[in-house]
């Protein structure tokens, strides 16, 4: 049981480049979130997914493309990196608390992605 | 809007003393509330979390937190501080209620002196 993976570890990108993270689970959570961390900030929510095939927007997703094709995995897309999104990426992911009545689940992280933009 | 306040961005504790990490939250109705810790160039590990069962949360590694609903506060402590405590942890408090959305408090940096 690996949890949750993230593919790369470290990447540095030209301004203007494209490149696409991977999440993985392997705990059959519906729900997954990709995060950015910055100094100073916590952690700031990208976008979400509550389902296969289903996307959201989060709290700071300009400059973001998601995708959930299978719901074991997680993309998260930068179409033209620019040096605002330098910063560690952490996925994470967690059952739906939608039929919950004891409140909500915690989420599970991966290791985080550290990206660079020149 | 909810929000959450971590009062102290750096703690520094000898080992064997008492840690206290103060929370602060802001919510209109009864939240979820968690402690996480990330430890360098780690992911975010669940120390403990509060879902309107016993105020009182028990944790990993020694941790506990207090839900107080009448300071609006969910303060980590622990008795005796450990060198392998040294890292950064996070209030969480959820959105609204019986959601997934989460807002992350900036953080407090935790150091151990031996």
């Amino acid at each position: 049981n690996a949890g949750v993976t993230q593919t790369p570890k470290f990447r540095v990108l030209k301004t203007g480049q494209s490149m696409t993270l991977l999440c993985a689970q392997d705990m059959n959570h519906e729900y997954m979130y990709w995060y950015r961390q910055d100094p100073g900030m916590g952690l700031r929510l990208i976008h979400y997914s509550v389902g296969e095939g289903t996307t959201a927007k989060g709290e700071v997703p300009d400059g973001y493309n998601v995708s959930r094709l299978k719901k074991q995995n997680f993309l998260l897309g930068l179409e033209s990196a620019a040096p605002s999104q330098t910063s560690v990426y952490f996925c994470a992911s967690s059952y739906s608390t939608s039929f919950t009545r004891t409140g909500t689940y915690e989420q599970y992280f991966g290791p985080g992605t550290r990206l660079t933009v020149t | 809007a909810q929000s959450v306040t971590q009062l102290d961005s750096h703690v520094s504790v000898s080992e064997g003393t008492p840690v206290l990490l103060r929370c602060n939250y802001s919510s209109s109705y009864s939240p979820s509330l968690f402690w996480y810790v990330q430890h360098p160039n780690k992911g975010l590990q669940l120390l403990l979390k509060y879902t309107s069962a016993a105020t009182l949360v028990k944790g990993i590694n020694g941790f506990e937190a207090e839900f107080k609903k009448s300071e609006t506060s969910f303060h980590l402590t622990k008795p005796s501080a450990h060198m392998s405590d040294a890292a950064e942890y996070f209030c969480v408090v959820t959105v609204s209620y019986n959601t997934d959305k989460l807002i992350f408090g900036t953080g407090t940096r935790l150091q151990v002196f031996p």
